[in-house]
């Protein structure tokens, strides 16, 4: 059965922080995507990233980084230098390839970025 | 990009009323639309994928005669709440996807927050 964990259910930092959200997920599948999406207060998702399976190297994108190993089953997600604007709630995800794209959520992380 | 828009944001019920939600994709055609339930401070909770011309599918533990689900064209798929509960109170968002791979990034509706009296 597909499965995603995020162990932290909240977290609060300082601005300029770095900080890492968690993700565990588990499937039996071979072939699988992982996403990362932001949900701010005002509710909508925003999508952030999507990895595919076969695909381990990191990726960078500004501020955000994310680090995929196999290995431990992880998908986690890295903010340098956080800011307020940061603050959100954000969810790991899984999709397996012939599950009929449908995702399967993690708890989510409450990420709050003081000033 | 993508855009979906859902329609109601809010809406306010009595109960025993029955509310519709509507979920269009605006640019693009979406052959398959998922359904996500939120309640506060919790995870998003799929509810049932819904595919053009077809019956829903719905999760386990779904009720199908209380949360209709109807995907006539490739642009809309609605959501009644039937005979709408307090209970039935919660946060829903719809998604919509070009095709049924798990590759296709799914792209959200801002969600529609339904309070049942």
């Amino acid at each position: 059965a597909q499965k995603v964990t995020q162990a932290q259910t909240e977290i609060s930092v300082v601005e300029k922080e770095d900080v890492t959200l968690d993700c565990v997920y588990e499937t039996r599948d071979t072939t699988y995507y992982l996403f990362w999406y932001k949900q701010p207060p005002s509710g909508e998702l925003v999508f952030l990233i999507r990895r595919n399976s076969f695909d381990e190297q990191n990726e960078i994108s500004g501020r955000y980084s994310w680090n995929f190993q196999k290995s431990t089953s992880s998908f986690n997600f890295t903010i340098t230098a956080s800011q307020v604007v940061d603050s959100a709630v954000y969810f790991c995800a899984l999709s397996d390839l012939n599950q009929g794209g449908k995702l399967i959520f993690g708890q989510g992380t409450e990420l709050s970025v003081k000033p | 990009g993508a855009v979906v828009s859902q329609h109601p944001s809010r809406v306010i019920c009595k109960s025993g009323t029955s509310v519709k939600i509507e979920c269009r994709s605006l640019d693009f055609q979406a052959t398959t639309m998922f359904w996500y339930r939120q309640f506060p401070k919790k995870s998003l909770m799929l509810m049932a994928t819904s595919n053009e011309g077809s019956k829903a599918t719905y999760e386990q533990g779904v009720e199908k005669d209380k949360f209709l689900i109807n995907h006539a064209s490739l642009t809309l798929s609605t959501l009644t709440v039937t005979s709408a509960h307090p209970e039935d109170s919660s946060f829903y968002i719809c998604s919509a996807s070009r095709g049924s791979s798990g590759a296709n990034v799914l792209t959200f509706g801002a969600g529609s927050r339904l309070t049942v009296l």
